[in-house]
């Protein structure tokens, strides 16, 4: 079972271009996360989803949007980066409404320029 | 506002002897507590939880310990391992907004050493 996987591993991206970041998940989990992690700053949640067809905002949404078309897939788009956005991206996933555990991604590393 | 602390920022720990990191946490709303564990160049993995409703749980070379009076998390790892160098996250978990809040402070580095 491979779980969570991410694609790409790391980016480099100019500012002003746009790219998805990609991540799928095999556990048929119903809720997905997506993270940004910074130094010093720990696990920030940018934006979920409790389900397919749902999403929601979390802390720190602004310039990027997210879909749900279905249980596996949630992509997190970039529609114009900004330098403020180089991070590592975690997606992750849980079972059910409660408090589960979060099974995480391998990270993406995104650079933009 | 919501915010974790970590006493130790780094720690150093000789192979063989027993871990203790330290978590304190402000957000007493929360009924759930959760600790993971960071690989280098890896995502999170989670390593234990406990509920409000208790002060101790076991798991396999993991204690962790919750203060409630005092809002403060403990993880005992027992005879530490090399495997076990990595950075630990703790938080509060609770429903906010819609969805499964994690509060993740900034981490503590275990590192050790043989």
């Amino acid at each position: 079972t491979a779980g969570i996987t991410q694609a790409p591993t790391s980016q480099i991206l100019a500012a002003g271009r746009s790219m998805t970041l990609r991540c799928t998940q095999d556990m048929r989990h119903n809720a997905m996360y997506w993270y940004r992690q910074d130094l010093g700053l720990g696990l920030r949640l940018i934006h979920y989803s409790n389900t397919a067809g749902t999403t929601g905002k979390g802390e720190v949404p602004d310039g990027y949007s997210v879909s749900r078309a279905n249980t596996d897939d949630f992509p997190l788009t970039l529609a114009s980066a900004v330098p403020s956005q180089t991070s590592v991206y975690f997606c992750a996933s849980s079972d059910g409404a409660e408090y589960n555990e979060q099974f995480f991604g391998p990270g993406t590393r995104l650079t933009v320029l | 506002g919501e915010s974790v602390g970590l006493h130790l920022p780094t720690l150093s720990v000789q192979e063989g002897d027993n871990s203790i990191i330290n978590c304190a946490y402000s957000n007493s709303a929360s009924d759930y507590f959760i600790w993971y564990k960071q690989e280098s160049g890896k995502g999170p993995q989670f390593i234990i939880d406990i509920r409000s409703n208790m002060d101790k749980r076991q798991g396999q070379r993991v204690t962790v310990l919750l203060n409630k009076t005092v809002k403060h998390l403990s993880l005992q790892i027992a005879a530490t391992q090399p495997g076990d160098s990595a950075v630990y996250f703790c938080g509060p978990a609770f429903r906010s907004g819609g969805y499964n809040k994690l509060i993740f402070g900034a981490g503590t580095r275990l590192a050790v050493h043989p």
